[in-house]
């Protein structure tokens, strides 16, 4: 069965204080990584898909990796409207097109 | 473009009550998917819908709850006799449905089971 784990649970940053989130997984054949980005009250927000380890993208301050167990997302100099939860996904071989969600990092920045 | 919308927002509803959750998706998405995410816990997966092929209802958690998709269009997940436990926000994601697709998601419909 497909296993996702997020640490921490929970993040306190100050505004410009750079940090990363972590998103271990086992799965059976990994066919993507996806990270997502959530606001109270709305659906997931698509951030980024990685496919293979060694894999990097970037999207403004955000910069997403991934290794053979677990993938990071680096925060650089964080702004308070980053705040969020960030939710982490894997699409394994064995599940059709259905994606196994950790439970997320709730990512707080102060001005 | 039109993103994933979902209706209603917010469904409060008697214990034993049935209720429908509808979800349109992105226009020339044929992939569709229902989740559950309770507090504090991951999305949970429920059904996956791919174009005309039979859906993969292997998240449904019982009976009391179906889901059924018109072409490759509008979607409606019904809850049976609803319990206090049915207590959730409930999520609808669409994809192009080929290969390893970003699933993008709507608001959610916000469940609340007296």
């Amino acid at each position: 069965e497909d296993q996702v784990t997020q640490s921490p649970e929970a993040l306190r940053l100050q505004e410009g204080e750079s940090s990363s989130l972590n998103c271990s997984y086992t799965v059976s054949g990994l066919r993507g990584l996806f990270w997502y980005r959530q606001d109270p009250g709305k659906g997931p927000e698509f951030l980024f898909t990685l496919y293979s380890a060694g894999e990097e993208k970037e999207k403004e301050r955000l910069k997403a990796t991934l290794t053979k167990k677990e993938s990071f997302l680096h925060i650089t100099a964080p702004k308070p409207e980053d705040s969020a939860t960030y939710l982490c996904a894997v699409h394994s071989g064995g599940s059709n097109y259905k994606l196994t969600f950790g439970k997320g990092t709730l990512l707080t920045v102060n001005p | 473009g039109a993103g994933v919308s979902q209706s209603p927002s917010n469904k409060v509803t008697e214990k034993g009550k049935d209720v429908e959750l509808r979800c349109d998706p992105i226009s020339g998405h044929t992939a569709l998917y229902w989740y559950r995410q309770r507090l504090g816990q991951g999305l949970e997966f429920l059904i996956y819908f791919q174009g005309n092929s039979a859906p993969d209802k292997s998240g449904l958690p019982s009976d009391r709850f179906s889901a059924e998709r018109t072409g490759e269009s509008v979607s409606t997940l019904t809850i049976q006799r609803t319990q206090q436990e049915d207590s959730a926000v409930y999520l609808c994601a669409s994809s192009q449905g080929l290969g390893t697709n970003e699933q993008y998601f709507g608001p959610g419909t916000r469940l609340t089971v007296t």
